[in-house]
Order: structure tokens, then sequence, then C-alpha cells
């Protein structure tokens, strides 16, 4: 079965420090998907990142960047520099490729950035 | 406006009564989703919907239905709701053809049963 880990539950940080939320997801498929949400203050989810599996490469917008590790079954998010309205709540999710798109969520982090 | 609207947006309710929520989506998607989201949990898949005559339970589909009135159109119903269904919910959609898509979701509805 899937399962998406996201060990850290809160972080918290001053302005312009760079920060790391980890993931660590679980599947048997070798053909999968990983996304990164993020959801603000007022609630709504906004998609920030898709990868499949057969794609190691880092992605890097902006300040933001992604390192996809298969080896160790991880898709890490790095922001650089924070800022204030970067503080959020960020989940991790995984669909297998099973034809149709059922994501699981892992439990969030929450990332609080103050000024 | 919005590409994905929910209604109502706030709704507080008694143990025992019927509740529907609503879900309109502009994009034109085939696949529409309900998730709730209870605090240190993240989401999880209510039902999901590929078209207007497929629907499909998710990980957590007791107490609840689904209907699927037109391709814009996912509502869910509590038939008798109970304290444990309070929590956020969102509606999603995606387009079809494949697990790689990215859903997009509405602005949620927060649900409170007494």
């Amino acid at each position: 079965a899937q399962k998406v880990t996201q060990a850290q539950t809160e972080i918290s940080v001053v302005e312009k420090e760079d920060v790391t939320l980890d993931c660590v997801y679980e599947t048997r498929d070798t053909t999968y998907y990983l996304f990164w949400y993020k959801q603000p203050p007022s609630g709504e989810l906004v998609f920030l990142i898709r990868r499949n599996s057969f794609d190691e490469q880092n992605e890097i917008s902006g300040r933001y960047s992604w390192n996809f590790q298969k080896s160790t079954s991880s898709f890490n998010f790095t922001i650089t520099a924070s800022q204030v309205v970067d503080s959020a709540v960020y989940f991790c999710a995984l669909s297998e490729n099973t034809g149709f798109q059922k994501l699981v969520f892992g439990t969030g982090t929450r990332l609080l950035v103050s000024p | 406006d919005a590409d994905v609207t929910q209604t109502p947006r706030n709704r507080i309710t008694k143990t025992g009564k019927r509740i529907m929520l609503e879900c309109s989506q502009t994009k034109g998607h085939d696949r529409m989703y309900w998730y709730r989201q209870d605090p240190g949990l993240g989401l999880r898949l209510i039902y999901y919907s590929f078209d207007v005559k497929d629907i499909n339970k998710g990980e957590i589909s007791d107490g609840y239905s689904v209907s699927r009135q037109a391709q814009a159109k996912f509502s869910l119903s509590l038939e008798s709701a109970i304290p444990n269904q309070t929590a956020l919910y969102f509606c999603a959609t995606s387009v079809g053809g494949g697990a790689f898509n990215e859903q997009f979701f509405g602005p949620g509805t927060r649900l409170t049963v007494l």
C-alpha cells in the first residue's frame, strides 16, 4: 500500500532562513507521481509541483527547490530565504500509476516564518 | 470567478441531521473528488468520480454518499451527521488521462456537527 510520511509536524524559522521540508514515501509501483501542495492560512490548497518516478532531476523555481531521491524514497522541498508569506501548511502527496489519480497525502508540515 | 466552488463555506449542524455539500466547477474536467481534512491527519479521499456514470468509494466512504448530477456538479451528503464528521471538506477536479495530472481544489467547506 502507498504511504506518505511527513515527520516534521511544525517548523519555525526567522525570515531569510533556508528551510527544508521532508517527505518520505512508500509504494510498490515502479511508476508513480509525487506532488507538493501549499495550504496558506486562508485554507485553499495550491498545487506547487509534480514529479514522475522516472525523472530524478532536481527542480528549482525561484526560491523553491525540490530534491527527489528514489534511493531513499524521498521528495524534499527547500525554501531559500524564507519569507513571511511562505507561512502555510505544506502537503506532500503520492499517486500510483493506476490509470486514474488517487492522491495519498502526508499529514502536512506547518511552516511558520516570523519577521 | 473561482474555477471550483463549494457551498456552503461554513455549516454548523446537529447530530442526526442530513447535510449536503455542493461542488461546482467550470474547468471542464471529467474527474471530481471529495476529501476531508482533519487536524494532524492530512487529507483523506471520501469518493471520486470519473464521469457522471462512474462513482467510486475512497478510503473513508462510510457515512457518506455522493451524487454526480452533471459533469460540473458533484455533491456530498451526510445522511445522518455525527460529531466525528466535523472536518474541513474539499472538492477537487482533474482532467482525465492519467495519474500524473494535478488536482485543483475548491476553497473548502468547514462543517461542524454538534
